[in-house]
């Protein structure tokens, strides 16, 4: 079956950076997103990934390893805002998106 | 660019009474919408995939008549719950795409939440 882990829930402090990893084993592989997901909203785009490497946006950068079916989300200068949900992504061989059940990232000052 | 617009945010209805969810693409031509319906500290679940002009595809235990889809124009799909039950109540978030192609993230409206009494 396919299959996608993240880690239910990680703590971190303001001002520290922080890495959220996500495992896939899917039939097939075109590409994994991150979104982010504030409470009682829908998920916003953060990221595409489909090569091996990292993609820098901002605060935000995201890692695949296709090898090794992983990713990382890296956030930086962690904000308040930046509490949320952090969704994995990943698109099979049949363009279906299959998601992660997400990371609640909380924030402490 | 590349907004989703859903309407209603919120709807709260009785029992039995139907509910209809608008989702519009503002600035793209959404070839393909996604409905998906999310619980309460979970994560999305895919009910169904509509591409403009044809039959949705429902995702398996996905009831087609009581989860009616219509994606009649490549800007606006609706999605009709029929007879809604209080276990119908949920988040419902629609997402658009413009392409198939593997970069072509998914644009989500805001959501509706609905509350069947």
């Amino acid at each position: 079956g396919q299959n996608i882990d993240q880690p239910t829930e990680m703590t971190a402090t303001e001002g520290a950076i922080v890495q959220i990893n996500c495992t896939y084993q899917t039939s097939g592989f075109n590409g994994l997103f991150w979104y982010q997901q504030h409470a009682g909203e829908a998920p916003t785009f953060l990221s595409y990934n489909v090569l091996d490497g990292l993609e820098e946006k901002g605060r935000f950068s995201s890692f695949l390893s296709r090898s090794k079916g992983y990713s990382y989300l890296l956030l930086k200068e962690l904000q308040m805002k930046d509490s949320a949900s952090y969704l994995c992504a990943v698109r099979d061989s049949n363009y279906q998106l299959i998601w992660g059940a997400g990371t609640k990232l909380i924030i402490k000052p | 660019g590349a907004v989703v617009s859903q309407h209603p945010s919120w709807v709260i209805c009785k029992s039995g009474t139907s509910v209809k969810i608008e989702c519009r693409s503002l600035d793209f031509q959404a070839t393909t919408m996604f409905w998906y319906r999310q619980f309460p500290k979970q994560s999305l679940m895919l009910m169904a995939t509509s591409n403009e002009g044809s039959k949705a595809t429902y995702e398996q235990g996905v009831e087609k008549d009581k989860f009616l889809i219509n994606h009649a124009s490549l800007t606006l799909s609706t999605l009709t719950v029929t007879s809604a039950h209080p276990e119908d109540s949920s988040f419902y978030i629609c997402s658009a795409t413009s392409g198939t192609g593997g970069n072509s993230p998914l644009h989500f409206g805001n959501g509706t939440r609905l509350t069947v009494t």
